[in-house]
């Protein structure tokens, strides 16, 4: 069974900037994964913030960057504001038509 | 504007059965795959099932495979998931999401979900 892993948590200042992975526990993740990033506050639906590995959704600020680093896919935000709090998913593309989610990242903006 | 509603949710005994259903409007139904996304109280995102746009590719999580089929009807703009056999653990807010092409599933536009309880 495919994991995809995330950091639990994690924390930045206002101003700062921050990079989140997502992983495979066995083997890399690469753009043929099609990494995806998804951003979701509390009560609310979750929203497409990086597809494909980099593209921003529609409406997405220019300050959310999504690449491969390593083995991992990652997302950096750069000049982190209070509204980026949130928890944050990835989900990789793994074959036959199937889809597998990271645990999420619970983001702290303080 | 896309929008997607979902429908059909609520109170289900163990081994009993729910039909979940999606109203989508303001694009092209037929034209995207179309997925369900569960999310378990407190509990992080987990994709369910996905179709493509002529219905005719189905995809499903192992949690779920042989007991939920996914379907839809692109003459009235609908997407469904018929649950079947269900447990405790298939307690969650169900979501349904639009993908971002005919064959590509991933998740992209959301609806705000449909909560499914399950009591053990």
């Amino acid at each position: 069974q495919t994991v995809v892993t995330q950091e639990p948590s994690f924390s930045v200042s206002p101003g700062g900037t921050v990079t989140l992975t997502c992983g495979l526990t066995s083997g890399s993740v690469s753009t043929s994964h099609y990494p995806s990033w998804y951003q979701q506050t509390p009560g609310q639906a979750p929203r497409t913030v990086i597809y494909n590995t980099n593209t921003r959704s529609s409406g997405v600020p220019d300050r959310f960057f999504g690449f491969i680093l390593g083995n991992k896919a990652a997302l950096t935000i750069t000049g982190a504001q209070a509204e980026d709090e949130s928890d944050y998913y990835c989900i990789l593309f793994v074959g036959g038509g199937n889809w597998v989610f990271g645990g999420g990242t619970k983001l702290t903006v303080l | 504007e896309v929008q997607l509603l979902e429908s059909g949710g609520g109170l289900a005994q163990p081994g009993g059965s729910l039909r979940l259903s999606c109203a989508a409007s303001g694009f092209t139904f037929s034209k995207y795959g179309m997925s369900w996304v569960r999310q378990a109280p407190g509990k992080g995102l987990e994709w369910v099932s996905a179709l493509r746009s002529s219905g005719d590719d189905t995809f499903y999580a192992d949690s779920v495979k042989g007991r939920f089929t996914i379907s839809r009807d692109n003459s009235k703009d609908m997407l469904y998931l018929q649950m079947n056999s269900l447990r405790a653990d298939d307690t969650a807010v169900y979501y349904c999401a639009r993908g971002n092409t005919m064959a590509d599933t991933r998740p992209d536009c959301w609806g705000q979900g449909t909560l499914v309880t399950v009591p053990s």
